[in-house]
């Protein structure tokens, strides 16, 4: 099993709508979760922090539920520009030291 | 100028040549990272530091080695470089202060190996 898990999609959506991505995690030890952009071809940008009360960016909103292991990010609106790769990643402090490990992502193509 | 500068953007080898790829911050942070990135995959760790003095192997370290010339500099080769290390190559920087586990990545080398 892999430590971080995402669904791959491709999610395909309208102009509009509501997309909601979700990644599982394996190691209970895990401390900050992130979740990043990626364009085709591009180095991947962090596009919010993911903390355990639940935050909010403009249209994004990323949950946290450390019981079940999983982080969540919701995107409200979608734009065109939102069409990207989704990456999940989760550090650890303790053991693995500050290592971030990487989802698999997931595709979002948002279409007129 | 970018705050996080790969060299190069695109290399083509051949099997069994040394490739280095190099990468430069301006970000002032301790922590420097290598990655790779297959299509359609996540990325993986190759190697890290946390200073100048300090190298660990990630997951796939196997066929790499890096050199950390300075906080600013950290280089990633391929002693004989092999087709299954095409790849898109990612540098990335990281603060490391408690929580502050944000990646920084540059631009990333698509290296192909013939």
């Amino acid at each position: 099993r892999k430590e971080v898990e995402q669904d791959p999609g491709p999610f395909n959506v309208p102009e509009g709508a509501t997309v909601a991505f979700n990644c599982t995690y394996s190691n209970s030890a895990s401390q900050s979760f992130f979740w990043y952009r990626q364009d085709c071809r591009k180095e991947p940008k962090l596009l919010m922090s993911v903390y355990s009360s639940g935050n909010e960016d403009g249209r994004f909103t990323a949950q946290l539920n450390r019981a079940s292991q999983y982080i969540s990010l919701l995107i409200r609106d979608s734009k065109l520009s939102d069409s990207a790769t989704y990456l999940c990643v989760v550090s650890s402090r303790n053991t693995n030291a500050g290592k971030s490990t990487f989802g698999d992502g997931t595709t979002l193509t948002v279409k007129p | 100028d970018a705050d996080v500068t790969q060299t190069p953007r695109n290399r083509i080898t051949k099997t069994g040549k040394r490739i280095m790829l190099e990468c430069s911050q301006t970000k002032g942070h301790d922590r420097m990272y290598w990655y790779r990135q297959d299509p359609g995959l996540g990325l993986r760790l190759i190697y890290y530091s946390f200073d100048v003095k300090d190298i660990n192997k990630g997951e796939i370290s196997d066929g790499y080695s890096v050199s950390r010339q300075a906080q600013a500099k950290f280089s990633l080769s391929l002693e004989s470089a092999i087709p299954n290390q095409t790849a898109l190559y990612f540098c990335a920087t990281s603060r490391g202060e408690s929580g502050e586990e944000k990646l920084f990545f540059g631009s990333g080398t698509q290296l192909s190996v013939l």
